[in-house]
C-alpha cells in the first residue's frame, strides 16, 4: 500500500526558513513524478512544485520560484521542499503527492503539515 | 496564473444529478487533456475522482463522470448521495510546464 508521510510544519517568522520532508513506502519511489500542493487555511488548492524520479528537472509555480527548492533522495525515499524567505502567504497545509495514474494526476497523498508563517 | 473558474457552490437532493464546470484557456484546459477532478471532505486530503478527463481511478464509483468541450471541462454527479457532499477542485496542465487548479466548488446535498 502507497504511504506517504509529510513532517516539518509548524510556526516560523516571516523572512525565515524552513524544509519539509515526505517519506514514502509502499512503491519503487524512484520510478514516480513527486509533487508539493498547498491549502491555505479555508482556501482552495494550489499546485507548488513538482520533480521527476531521478530528481533532473523540476518546475514551480511562479508564487514560488526563487524561494522554494525541491528535491529528493531515492536512497531514503523521501521527498523535500526547502522553503526561504517565508511569506505570510505562505500559510498552508502542505501535501505531498505521487504523480499517478499518469502524469500530472494525484491519487495518493499524505496527510498534510501545517506551515504558519507569522510573527 | 489565475485558478481555473469554478461556481462557488453547486447543490442538488438525492438520486439527482448536477455539473461542476471547470473553465480555463486553450493554454491549460483547452489546449491538453490532463485535466483532473478532486474530493475533499473537511480535514481530510483530497480524492483523485476522474484523470485525463474522463478516466476513473480504480474504485472510484461509476457515478463521477467528466468531459470536455473547448477550455471548459465539467465533473457530473448522478445519483447523488449524501456522501457526495464535499468541496471539489479541477485541475489543469498548462503550456508553462506547471499545474493549475480551480478555486473550488462546494456542493450541498439537500
Amino acid at each position: 500500500e502507497v504511504h506517504l508521510l509529510e513532517s516539518g510544519g509548524g510556526l516560523v517568522q516571516p523572512g525565515g526558513s524552513l524544509r519539509l520532508s515526505c517519506a514514502a513506502s509502499g512503491f519503487t519511489f524512484s520510478s514516480y513524478v513527486m509533487s508539493w500542493v498547498r491549502q491555505p487555511p479555508g482556501k482552495g488548492l494550489e499546485w507548488v512544485s513538482a520533480i521527476t524520479g531521478s530528481g533532473g528537472i523540476t518546475h514551480y509555480a511562479d508564487s514560488v520560484r526563487g524561494r522554494f527548492t525541491i528535491s529528493r533522495d531515492n536512497s531514503r525515499n523521501t521527498l523535500y521542499l526547502q522553503m526561504n524567505s517565508l511569506r505570510p502567504e505562505d500559510t498552508a497545509v502542505y501535501y505531498c503527492a505521487q504523480d499517478q495514474p499518469g502524469p500530472w494526476n494525484y491519487d495518493c497523498w499524505g496527510q498534510g503539515t501545517l506551515v504558519t508563517v507569522s510573527s | 496564473q489565475s485558478a481555473l473558474t469554478q461556481p462557488a457552490s453547486v447543490s442538488g437532493s438525492p438520486g439527482q444529478s448536477i455539473t461542476i464546470s471547470c473553465t480555463g484557456t486553450s493554454s491549460d484546459v483547452g489546449g491538453y487533456n490532463y485535466v483532473s477532478w478532486y474530493q475533499q471532505h473537511p480535514g481530510k486530503a483530497p480524492k483523485l475522482m476522474v484523470y485525463e478527463v474522463s478516466n476513473r481511478p480504480s474504485g472510484v464509483s461509476n457515478r463521477f463522470s467528466g468531459s470536455k468541450s473547448g477550455n471548459t471541462a465539467s465533473l457530473t454527479i448522478s445519483g447523488l448521495q449524501a456522501e457526495d457532499e464535499a468541496d471539489y477542485y479541477c485541475s489543469a496542465y498548462t503550456s508553462s510546464n506547471t499545474l493549475i487548479f480551480g478555486g473550488g466548488t462546494k456542493l450541498t446535498v439537500l
